[in-house]
C-alpha cells in the first residue's frame, strides 16, 4: 500500500515567491496534519484537518501560511510570500480518527528560501 | 500547555552498548507513541503503548509506559549502527487526535 505522498521533495525558491507543498494521505485516513521541522524548534504542528475540515490552525506562523484540503485525498500548504526563515522540512502525516491516533508521515519537503 | 520532555537530547555510543532514553510529562496521556526518524525521511512509527505499566518489545528495543501514563522509556540493548536516528515520543489524548511530540533524542551508534 502507498504511504503518505508529498511533493516536491525539494524546493528552492527566492524570497517573496509563492510556494505550494502538496500531500496525498493514506487512503481511508480521515485526519491530515502539516508539520514543520527545524533543528532549533523540532517538530511543530502547523494545522490539522478532520474529514477535510480544518480543526486547529493555531500553529500556523502567520497569514503568509495557508492550507486547504479540498477532498479526502489531497491537501496543500501554501506560503506567500516566502521568507528565508521559512526554510525547513515540511511533513504531512495522516491518521485514522480513532483508537490511538497513530500518525503516518510522508517523506517531507525540504524547503530552502534564499 | 502539555509538554513532553525527552532526555538525553543527544547520545553517542559505541556499537554493542545499551542505552535508555526517557520521555516525561506532567500530563496524563491516553496513549504514547515512539517514532524513529532517519536523515532525509519522515518519522516512522515504532510502537504504541496505551496501558499504564505496559511493556512492549520490538527485537532489541523495549518500550515502557509509566504506571501513571505520564512518562515512558525506550531501552535499546546491544545498539547497532542501524539504530542511529532521531527518536521521538508523542502523547495522545482521548479528547482529540492531535499528538504532542517531544523534542527528540538524537542517537548515534558508532561501529
Amino acid at each position: 500500500d502507498a504511504g503518505v505522498i508529498q511533493s516536491p521533495r525539494h524546493e528552492v525558491t527566492e524570497m517573496g515567491q509563492e510556494v505550494t507543498l502538496r500531500c496525498k494521505p493514506i487512503s481511508g485516513h480521515n485526519s491530515l496534519f502539516w508539520y514543520r521541522q527545524t533543528m532549533m524548534r523540532g517538530l511543530e504542528l502547523l494545522i490539522y484537518f478532520n474529514n477535510n475540515v480544518p480543526i486547529d490552525d493555531s500553529g500556523m506562523p502567520e497569514d503568509r501560511f495557508s492550507a486547504k484540503m479540498p477532498n479526502a485525498s489531497f491537501s496543500t500548504l501554501k506560503i506567500q510570500p516566502s521568507e528565508p526563515r521559512d526554510s525547513a522540512v515540511y511533513f504531512c502525516a495522516s491518521s485514522f480518527q480513532a483508537g490511538a491516533y497513530e500518525q503516518y508521515f510522508g517523506p517531507g519537503t525540504r524547503l530552502t528560501v534564499t | 500547555t502539555q509538554l513532553l520532555e525527552q532526555s538525553p537530547q543527544f547520545l553517542s555510543i559505541q556499537e554493542g552498548e545499551n542505552l535508555t532514553v526517557y520521555c516525561n510529562s506532567s500530563s496524563v496521556f491516553s496513549s504514547l507513541q515512539w517514532y524513529r526518524q532517519e536523515p532525509g525521511e519522515g518519522p516512522v512509527l515504532l510502537v504504541t503503548v496505551v496501558t499504564g505499566g505496559e511493556v512492549k518489545k520490538l527485537k532489541r528495543l523495549t518500550f515502557q509506559f509509566g504506571d501513571a501514563r505520564k512518562d515512558s522509556s525506550l531501552h535499546i540493548t546491544a545498539a547497532q549502527p542501524g539504530d542511529t536516528g532521531l527518536y521521538l515520543c508523542a502523547g495522545g489524548r482521548n479528547a482529540g487526535n492531535m499528538l504532542t511530540f517531544g523534542g527528540g533524542t538524537r542517537l548515534m551508534v558508532k561501529p
